[in-house]
């Protein structure tokens, strides 16, 4: 079935440097959803991308969808302790009505 | 606040037990996504409702079961509880471009 894998796991970033996720999919995906969950807290959307080698930017996050749509990134410059969280890429293989699936996300903790 | 709302918000049953879990979606959304996440995991898609029937399933036993109401609230029944049904389940309403999700229900098994 489809997959979605994202690395690291973990990260430990000190105030102020760059932290970036990768995410892999199995198979090609319509579009790929990015995710932010606070400790305690629930998934909250950040972005969706759907074009081939799009590119989007939310402030400090940079969002890649690869060229044959099967792997993500998000790139987060000069990180704040307010970026603690972890991090969920999520992709739909189908349409806009297939299910979502999501990846095991990335944990990123923030050195003051 | 026109928000996804789930109830309870935390739940302790035995094992072997039923439960059911309510979910009104954001004002608008037709379609109800339910997931379970698991301490330290990504959320596991369990099924999807769309205009009161199970459009699309996960790999979740028969023991999962759902339904959503004209209104569009769902519910997710539970039967047979084991222990590792333990975690957070959480509701998401689609309203064509990103989830919004419910603040979840924590279900602890013993």
């Amino acid at each position: 079935g489809q997959q979605v894998m994202q690395i690291p796991q973990y990260q430990h970033v000190q105030e102020g440097e760059d932290f970036t996720t990768y995410c892999n999919s199995s198979t090609t995906l319509s579009n790929i959803q990015w995710y932010k969950q606070r400790p305690g807290g629930h998934p909250v959307f950040l972005i969706q991308l759907v074009k081939s080698g799009e590119v989007k930017k939310q402030k400090r996050l940079t969002f890649q969808f690869g060229e044959a749509k099967k792997n993500s990134s998000l790139h987060i410059t000069a990180t704040q302790t307010t970026d603690v969280g972890t991090y969920f890429c999520a992709g739909r293989r189908s349409s806009n009505t297939g299910k979502l699936i999501f990846g095991q996300g990335t944990t990123l903790q923030v050195k003051p | 606040d026109a928000g996804v709302t789930q109830s309870p918000t935390h739940l302790i049953k035995t094992r072997g037990q039923q439960v059911t879990l309510r979910c009104s979606p954001k004002s608008g959304h037709d379609t109800v996504s339910w997931y379970q996440q698991a301490l330290g995991q990504g959320p596991q898609f369990i099924f999807q409702y769309y205009e009161e029937e199970e459009r699309q399933r996960g790999n979740f036993p028969d023991r999962f079961s759902g339904h959503q109401f004209p209104n569009y609230s769902s519910e997710l029944n539970v039967n047979a509880l084991l222990l590792g049904d333990s975690a957070l389940y959480l509701c998401a309403s689609d309203g064509g471009y990103g989830y919004t999700f419910g603040s979840g229900t924590r279900l602890t098994v013993v």
